[in-house]
């Protein structure tokens, strides 16, 4: 275990269900992100929350909805997905903008839609 | 936005060889870190090094920020080191936000 957990591991929804992702960290970090990692593409940012409130939402679909009740947790809200949101979805976290620490990854959710 | 670029996007090893992986970027950055992500998806964080040179273990890292690239190099390489490498960046602004390559799949036969 890194300090970030992420629950559940695997995931299959259907296009219409409603799931959420939830990741927890325990490294006193202030700053949690999610990154979204398709099969032969970079990860892409997607979500970055700093003291629990959100700096950078890099043009995500609206069924993506990300929530961030206190600096240890975040969740990501899905609904209405397409079979293209497949993917392999990680959590990370920093302490201000890493540096020596570093980010910390979770293990990832790999999430299928059908 | 910032690009980064890994080379080469794979590579096969025999156990025991040596490998330097490249990470060239299209601009000045204030965070420069490699990961390793294994088969089973976990990342790690191996080096931060925006400039200069590190080492731990078998891995050495060194970063030349004014010609903008970085060298991963791994000795005397391992099954266990299988997986893809990511460089990734860090180009300062008022937003927390490290942008990826595409990574160098390693693979390590025995």
């Amino acid at each position: 275990e890194t300090g970030v957990t992420q629950t559940p591991r695997h995931l299959v929804m259907g296009m219409t269900n409603k799931k959420s992702l939830k990741c927890e960290q325990h490294l006193g970090h202030n700053a949690m992100y999610w990154y979204k990692q398709s099969a032969k593409k970079p990860l892409e940012l997607m979500f970055v929350y700093n003291f629990k409130e959100q700096t950078e939402n890099n043009s995500v679909p609206s069924r993506f909805s990300p929530e961030c009740p206190n600096s240890s947790h975040l969740f990501l809200h899905l609904h209405t997905l397409q079979p293209e949101d497949s993917a392999l979805y990680l959590c990370a976290s920093s302490q201000g903008r890493g540096g020596e620490n570093g980010y910390t990854f979770g293990s990832g959710t790999r999430l299928t839609v059908v | 936005g910032i690009q980064v670029e890994q080379s080469p996007p794979d590579l096969i090893l025999q156990e025991g060889a040596n490998s330097t992986l490249r990470c060239n970027f299209s601009d000045s950055v204030n965070n420069l870190q490699w990961f390793h992500q294994n088969p089973w998806g976990q990342l790690i964080n191996l080096f931060y090094i925006p400039s200069g040179t590190k080492q731990n273990g078998r891995l050495s890292a060194t970063t030349v920020a004014t010609e903008r690239y970085s060298l991963l190099y791994i000795s005397s390489s391992q099954t266990t080191d299988s997986g893809v490498y990511f460089c990734a960046v860090d180009s300062g602004g008022s937003n927390y936000k490290l942008t990826f390559g595409k990574g160098t799949l390693l693979t390590v036969n025995p």
